[in-house]
């Protein structure tokens, strides 16, 4: 299985600025996946993160709200950008193609999110 | 997006079987069929997933029907720990979207 971890776990923060949420994960995978989980909702993709090039955004998504990086095949960051309270949420890393488990996708512990 | 048809929410007695049933009539060939949950407060887990034999593993038996348009996640004998929301997903272009699941109570 694959271990990750997200910092930081959770926030307050005030509208208007940014949060940059990390997932490190513990080996290598293939892909990693950024989603919200707004409160008793289920979860919502965001974008999937490209090692070495630009994400791949869902519809509703864009860059300029939700820059992400990933410089390697074990980290990844999520920046959201000028935060209003509508995006407060849970932010949850994802990874996929871990070695000897390819078809199981993993879940970070998630970042709670709460704008004011 | 491929989609899924889950109830809202079931509920069963602990020890006893459970049976969540899920539509895909719109699945293609290629899709897979995923099962996630999500205990209280927790990120989502792997239960299992099949593309068109039943499948078994320690957590959970899956079984598609022949023409694929629906599927059963079988839990042999709940506890109070399977509470949870279950995800029912068809994987298509490597990505998990998911739907709103079923949210499944176990009375003691």
């Amino acid at each position: 299985s694959a271990v990750i971890s997200q910092k930081p776990s959770r926030d307050i923060c005030q509208r208007g600025t940014s949060l940059t949420i990390q997932c490190q994960v513990d080996s290598q995978v293939t892909m990693m996946f950024w989603y919200r989980q707004q409160p008793g909702q289920s979860l919502t993709l965001i974008a999937t993160a490209n090692q070495g090039s630009e994400a791949t955004y869902e519809s509703g998504f864009v860059i300029d709200k939700f820059p992400i990086s990933r410089p390697n095949l074990t980290f990844s960051t999520l920046t959201v950008s000028n935060m209003s309270p509508e995006d407060s949420s849970i932010y949850l890393c994802s990874v996929w193609g871990v070695t000897g488990k390819p078809y199981e996708q993993y879940f970070g512990p998630g970042t709670r999110l709460t704008v004011t | 997006d491929a989609k899924t048809t889950q109830p809202n929410s079931m509920e069963s007695n602990e020890e006893e079987p459970v049976h969540l049933p899920c539509n895909h009539s719109t699945i293609s060939g290629t899709d897979y069929i995923h099962w996630y949950r999500q205990l209280p407060s927790q990120g989502p887990e792997y239960v299992i997933h099949g593309l068109t034999s039943n499948v078994n593993n320690r957590m959970a038996s899956l079984a598609i029907a022949e023409d694929r348009k629906s599927s059963t996640l079988i839990l042999h004998r709940a506890t109070l720990r399977d509470a949870a929301v279950y995800y029912c997903i068809l994987d298509r272009d490597d990505k998990i979207i998911f739907g709103k699941g079923t949210r499944l109570h176990i009375l003691p």
